[in-house]
């Protein structure tokens, strides 16, 4: 079935250092989506984007978080600085159909655990 | 709270038996998808549901739109199902909003 790649699986950081995570969303999709899930926690929103543009994002999407897809390559999350609160596993997501409908495919996460 | 209530939180299953997961939601939605989430972290797409019964395999799932709630059946369940079962809803112009999961655990 349809695949979404992330890249890296996991990362280790010193605290106020930046990260990219990256995310190679399924061919043809236009809707692409970054989750929170901290070990043993519920899967929590960030963000979702569109053309170039975020559409809605949560409470947890601080301003140290940015995301960015130039040119049609990667789907990017960075956060500069980085927080302790930050280590979780990220996952991208994407969709074909509208912002709305259509099923959501994931990828397989990015863990990132801030030291 | 909570606008996406799972039951049971957790499951304890000898291998064979049947199971039935709840998901239940607090506000109208368009759509929900079930996923599982192996114990190593990857969320694999079970269903997307918007409305009525689907099945693949020994999975069965049941929606109903306006009585706010899905079902999981899994029917003789193996070792290999063990895991985390979420559903999560979409709501009119809101991102998929995720439950907290039935942890699922199948013993020989």
């Amino acid at each position: 079935g349809p695949k979404v790649l992330q890249i890296p699986s996991h990362q280790i950081i010193d605290m106020g250092q930046m990260v990219t995570l990256n995310c190679d969303p399924v061919s043809n999709h236009l809707y692409f989506y970054w989750y929170k899930q901290i070990l043993g926690q519920q899967m929590e929103f960030l963000v979702n984007f569109y053309n170039g543009k975020v559409m809605e994002k949560s409470k947890l999407f601080k301003d140290q978080f940015s995301v960015e897809r130039p040119d049609g390559s990667y789907f990017t999350l960075k956060i500069q600085p980085t927080a302790l609160e930050d280590s979780a596993v990220y996952f991208c997501a994407s969709r074909g159909q509208g912002a709305h409908t259509g099923q959501l495919y994931f990828g397989e996460g990015s863990k990132l655990t801030v030291l | 709270g909570q606008q996406v209530q799972q039951s049971p939180t957790s499951l304890v299953l000898q291998e064979g038996e049947n199971a039935e997961l709840q998901c239940n939601f607090s506000t109208s939605l368009n759509s929900m998808q079930w996923f599982y989430q192996r114990p190593g972290g990857s969320l694999i797409s079970v269903f997307y549901n918007p409305s009525g019964t689907k099945q693949s395999g020994r999975l069965t799932s049941t929606t109903v739109i306006k009585e706010r709630r899905s079902s999981l059946h899994i029917s003789s369940s193996q070792i290999t199902d063990s895991g985390t079962y979420l559903c999560a809803m979409e709501q009119g112009g809101r991102a998929l909003i995720f439950g907290t999961g039935t942890t699922v655990s199948v013993s020989p």
